[in-house]
């Protein structure tokens, strides 16, 4: 599977922007990127995926470099609960039972 | 319902003993997962099953025995456990075909003195 960088932690205000970055140099054509978060005593949670698009939902929105080596998670008004850790993870098929292969992830604390 | 249920949620057990994890999720979904988390570390992949069929073992130590009975339920039966193997042992599911998001459950917490 191919890598993909974040940094450790990152720390933001209530109601802000907040900006996950993650590199992924390696990426392959036919991989999309995942995002999924594990708040505090519980298990991880899907957050958002795409491929080569920037895509919307309403968590989040994902934007995804031209070139497709480095992607940003964007939660645009962060509040006290999205403070978690984030992974960023590349799949290769949106299709078939596939394992999930976590990095250390961004962890992610806000301030009020 | 997009939920993972997860019972026990939190397991002492001796190194002698057997225990069982249970995970049950009524969503459809045909793979089913099995996660080991350390403390401060990412969750690692121990197990997939697939239409009830095991499908991918991570290579993992035999005192860990998964089971899919149905397409709903997952267990994972420890016995002989080491102290080393304390952990959140976490269960996804998801749908094979199509958008392949796996939802968690929120974990069992395993203590083994």
């Amino acid at each position: 599977d191919a890598k993909t960088t974040q940094p450790n932690s990152m720390e933001s205000n209530e109601e802000e922007p907040v900006h996950l970055p993650c590199n992924h140099s390696t990426i392959s054509g036919t991989d999309y990127i995942h995002w999924y978060r594990q708040l505090p005593s519980q298990g991880p949670e899907y957050v958002i995926h795409g491929l080569t698009s920037n895509v919307n939902n309403r968590m989040a929105s994902l934007a995804i470099a031209e070139d497709r080596k480095s992607s940003t998670l964007i939660l645009h008004r962060a509040t006290l609960r999205d403070a978690a850790v984030y992974y960023c993870i590349l799949r290769d098929s949106i299709q078939g039972a596939q394992k999930l292969v976590f990095g250390q992830g961004t962890r992610l604390t806000i301030n009020p | 319902d997009t939920e993972v249920t997860q019972t026990p949620k939190h397991l002492v057990m001796g190194m002698t003993n057997k225990k069982s994890l249970k995970c049950e999720q009524h969503m459809g979904h045909r793979a089913m997962y099995w996660y080991k988390q350390k403390a401060k570390k990412p969750p690692e992949l121990m197990f997939v099953y697939s239409y009830e069929k095991l499908s991918i073992n991570e290579s993992v130590p035999s005192r860990f025995s998964p089971e899919c009975p149905n397409s709903s339920l997952l267990n994972l039966h420890l016995h002989a456990l080491q102290p080393e193997d304390s952990a959140l042992y976490l269960c996804a599911s998801s749908p094979v075909w199509g958008k392949n998001i796996q939802y968690f459950g929120a974990g069992t917490r395993l203590s083994v003195l």
